[in-house]
Formats: C-alpha cells, structure tokens, sequence
C-alpha cells in the first residue's frame, strides 16, 4: 500500500487569508487527487494533481481558488485561497498508482476550520 | 459522467441484525467498484473493491457485496452487524483507468448493543 502524510492535520484561519496544505507520499505514484468532505458530506473531488502540467479541476472549483502543484510523484500542495467559512472542511490527498490495481488510497486529511 | 447513488441515508440497527446497504452507479463502461468504511474521527479504510471476475467479493470484516451488472448495483452486506460497526460507509466507482474515485452521498450505520 501507499503511505500518505498531510500537513497540517487541522488549522483554524482567518477569513481572507490563504492557507497550503501538503501531501507527501511513501512511493512514487501515477496520479494524485484532491478531494473535500464538508462537514457531514461526502467526498467530492476537487482536482487531479498532474505531474508536470497544471491540475485538471472538477466543475465548481477552479485554480485561483485551489491552485495545485505536483513537482514530482510523490509529493504535492493545495492552496485554499481567500478564504471563508464556507471552506471550513477536512481536505484529503489520495493516491493511485497501476502497480497495485488502480487502487486508491486516502491521507489522513487536513481539517480546515475558517473563521 | 458517472454518478453514484446510495439509497440509505441513516440505518439504525440492532446487534446481530442483518446489514445490507444499497449503492447504483450511473458509467456506460467497465467499472470498478468500492466500498469505504470511516469509523467516528478516523479516516476512510477500504472494505472491499471489485474489478473484475467473481461478482460476490468478500472484504475485511466479515463485509461483502455483490456486483449486479444488469442492475448497475453493487450492495454492501452483512450477516450479523456489532456495535463497532457504527460508522459511514461510502460506496465509490470509478471508470477507466487512470481517473479519480467517484463517491455516493455515504449512509451511516448505528448500531445499537
């Protein structure tokens, strides 16, 4: 399996101000994800972190508000921009990688509570 | 584009009782199939995944489901539930290779002792 950390676990920010999360991985891996589950939601995916290229964003979330960076395969950032209370959140980093049938793996996530 | 839809929003159970949740996925291709457990304040672990070959899997747990390709569903079961089953469970697709995990609004389970 694939070993994921984020950074920070959790924060507590100011509205407008902008906060980056990382995500480190154990191995190499073909793709990385970024998802959001609002408080009692489910997960929705936000962006795939592409190696190399800008990220590809799912309708509704765009790159001036959660630019992403992939510098190589095994790490990668979200940036929560201008935020507001609407983006307090838990934001999961995931992985996929074909050497292990396409599964999908989760970080731990990072709790994002914006005042 | 694909779309999952999990028919439970909260299931009350007692110990014992038996468990089945159900989950319809809306893809034209092949598929792969996933369920996820997220205990209370923990983060999500697979249960059990179908890609291909015997349409009954077996996860962690004593868990299983059941792809039914005609009824483009993929329920989750489970003979005897305890109390340590309480949590959210999401069922997830995905279709080619190579793309993100679509998740289903999730269903919480409580179990009562």
């Amino acid at each position: 399996s694939a070993v994921i950390s984020q950074k920070p676990s959790r924060d507590i920010c100011q509205r407008g101000t902008s906060l980056t999360i990382q995500c480190q991985v154990d191995s190499q891996v073909t793709m990385m994800f970024w998802y959001r589950q609002q408080p009692g939601q489910s997960l929705t995916l936000i962006a795939t972190a592409n190696q190399g290229s800008e990220a590809t964003y799912e309708s509704g979330f765009v790159i001036d508000k959660f630019p992403i960076s992939r510098p190589n395969l095994t790490f990668s950032t979200l940036t929560v921009s201008n935020m507001s209370p609407e983006d307090s959140s838990i934001y999961l980093c995931s992985v996929a990688t074909s050497t292990l049938q396409n599964e999908q793996f989760f970080g731990p996530g990072t709790r994002l509570t914006v005042l | 584009a694909q779309s999952v839809s999990q028919h439970n929003h909260h299931v009350i159970l007692s110990e014992a009782a038996s468990l089945e949740l159900g989950c319809n996925y809306s893809y034209g291709g092949t598929v792969n199939l996933f369920w996820y457990v997220q205990y209370p304040g923990q983060h999500l672990q697979l249960l059990l995944k179908y890609f291909s070959g015997d349409p009954l899997v077996k996860g962690i747990k004593g868990f299983e489901a059941e792809f039914i390709k005609s009824k483009f569903s993929f329920n989750l079961r489970k003979p005897s539930v305890q109390w340590s089953d309480t949590a959210e469970y999401f069922c997830a697709v995905r279709g080619q290779a190579g793309t993100a995990l679509i998740f289903g609004k999730g269903t919480t389970l409580s179990v009562s002792s």
